[in-house]
């Protein structure tokens, strides 16, 4: 079974402080994980994915396989931050669960002026 | 393309009644999942089908809830008969490819309040 654990429903910030969204998963096999933001009244969207060890407005996020973990980081949150993400797993081929993909229970950032 | 679309965007219904959200992926995306939001419980993943074909379907709470896909561009999700505990947002995405890191695109949801 595949499984995302977000701990914090919500976390608050002042405005250029660090943030660090945490990420735990269970999958029993070598998983693609992602990060996905849904702004007010907006759709939900792909903010970044592991293999491309991207860094997308200023959010990294870095997979850590001994811990099973996938934070969300970024040095100075913003005020535009605000929304509620999602980390996201994804079964990769040969394994089980193939293309099934699977979401945490979501945590809301509030970045404060 | 317009992206997933979904319909309605609201619907208010009395408990008891029947209710059919409906989907429409991206032409050419080749899988398509349902998804209940809820602040309890987050993002849970209801079925999600692969060339119209249901894979995985255990997320559906009850028999209640079913899921068709009957063409590559179309989709439903049916409770019946509606209970209040149902009131959540659903939404339905779709993705081209099941690995290789392909994103997911979603649709605005259908908000489903049922009185």
């Amino acid at each position: 079974a595949q499984r995302v654990t977000q701990p914090e429903k919500l976390l608050s910030v002042f405005k250029g402080a660090p943030v660090e969204l945490k990420c735990n998963y269970s999958y029993s096999g070598s998983p693609e994980l992602f990060w996905y933001v849904q702004y007010s009244r907006q759709r939900l969207q792909l903010l970044l994915r592991h293999i491309s060890r991207e860094s997308i407005k200023g959010f990294t996020a870095d997979l850590n396989k001994g811990e099973t973990s996938f934070h969300l980081k970024k040095p100075f949150a913003q005020e535009e931050d605000s929304a509620m993400y999602y980390c996201a797993l994804s079964g990769r081929a040969g394994g089980t669960s193939y293309g099934k993909l699977t979401f945490g229970q979501g945590t809301i950032l509030t970045v404060h002026p | 393309d317009a992206g997933v679309i979904q319909s309605p965007r609201h619907e208010v219904t009395e408990m008891g009644q029947e209710v059919t959200l409906r989907c429409k992926p991206i032409s050419g995306h080749d899988y398509l999942f349902w998804y209940r939001q809820t602040m309890m419980r987050g993002l849970e993943l209801l079925i999600y089908f692969n060339n119209n074909v249901p894979i995985d379907d255990s997320g559906m709470p009850e028999d209640r809830f079913s899921a068709k896909m009957p063409n590559a561009s179309f989709s439903t999700l049916k409770i019946q008969p509606s209970e209040p505990r149902d009131s959540a947002v659903y939404f339905c995405a779709s993705r081209a490819g099941g690995g290789m890191n392909t994103e997911a695109f979603f649709g605005q949801g259908t908000r489903l309040t049922v009185v």
